[in-house]
């Protein structure tokens, strides 16, 4: 079955730097990739949507500029947390979509901001 | 093994109808929370409802209710009264362990469609 991927699993840094966190689809096309943060009380946020090849579109009251997502290829999306700082923990998952409008969800990536 | 299994890529409700989604799942966890989301085509998430492993009784919100099936180790999602508006796909996810802090594990959705 179709499998995403998404490196690193666990992220340790420190306040200020940036993580890039990947998100791949290892069998199939991914159109659209979408980001989200999860918090704890259940619920997913989305972050953003990625179209390969186009900017993402981001969802109001998240930071462009903070969040930076770069959709380079049909299977592959980066989500970059710039400056990163301890409000910014969080568990992060992406989601791509193929062809047939299905979707496959990663393991997701929890970042600790120090 | 797959940690979630939704078996129906596609199921399809008359309006106002009853339609459940099937979901087993597979832990060896004593502690776990299962979690229904919506999603519609905008993508977003739509936490839908949770049940507790510990839990006595079956969740419900709304017209959604959770049908938990322990042993079986099944966590189907029932909603009554079928509207247009719920037309979407929806994911069964669960956690394993009672802290926030785990990752959640994700079948790959079942896409519900509601016939007028």
């Amino acid at each position: 079955g179709a499998v995403v991927s998404q490196h690193p699993s666990r992220v340790i840094c420190k306040s200020g730097t940036s993580v890039k966190i990947e998100c791949r689809s290892l069998d199939f096309q991914a159109t659209t990739m979408f980001w989200y943060r999860q918090f704890p009380k259940k619920s997913l946020m989305l972050m953003a949507t990625s179209n390969e090849g186009s900017k993402a579109t981001y969802e109001q009251g998240v930071e462009k500029d903070k969040f930076l997502i770069n959709h380079a290829s049909l299977t592959l999306s980066t989500l970059t947390v710039t400056s990163a700082h301890p409000e910014d923990s969080s568990f992060y998952i992406c989601s791509a979509r193929d062809l047939a409008d299905s979707g496959f969800f990663g393991p997701g990536t929890r970042l600790t901001v120090l | 093994a797959q940690k979630i299994t939704q078996t129906q890529p596609g199921m399809f409700v008359q309006e106002k109808e009853a339609v459940t989604l099937d979901c087993t799942y597979d832990t060896s966890d004593p502690s776990y929370g299962l979690f229904w989301y919506k999603q519609p085509s905008s993508g977003e998430m739509i936490f839908l409802i949770y049940q507790g492993s510990y839990d006595q009784q079956n969740a419900t919100e709304g017209r959604y209710s959770l049908n938990f099936q322990k042993a079986r180790k099944s966590a189907n999602l029932v909603i009554s009264a079928s509207q247009l508006g719920d037309s979407a796909m929806y994911f069964c996810a669960m956690r394993e362990g009672l802290l926030g802090a785990n990752n959640l594990f994700f079948g790959t959705g079942t896409r519900l469609t509601v016939i007028p």
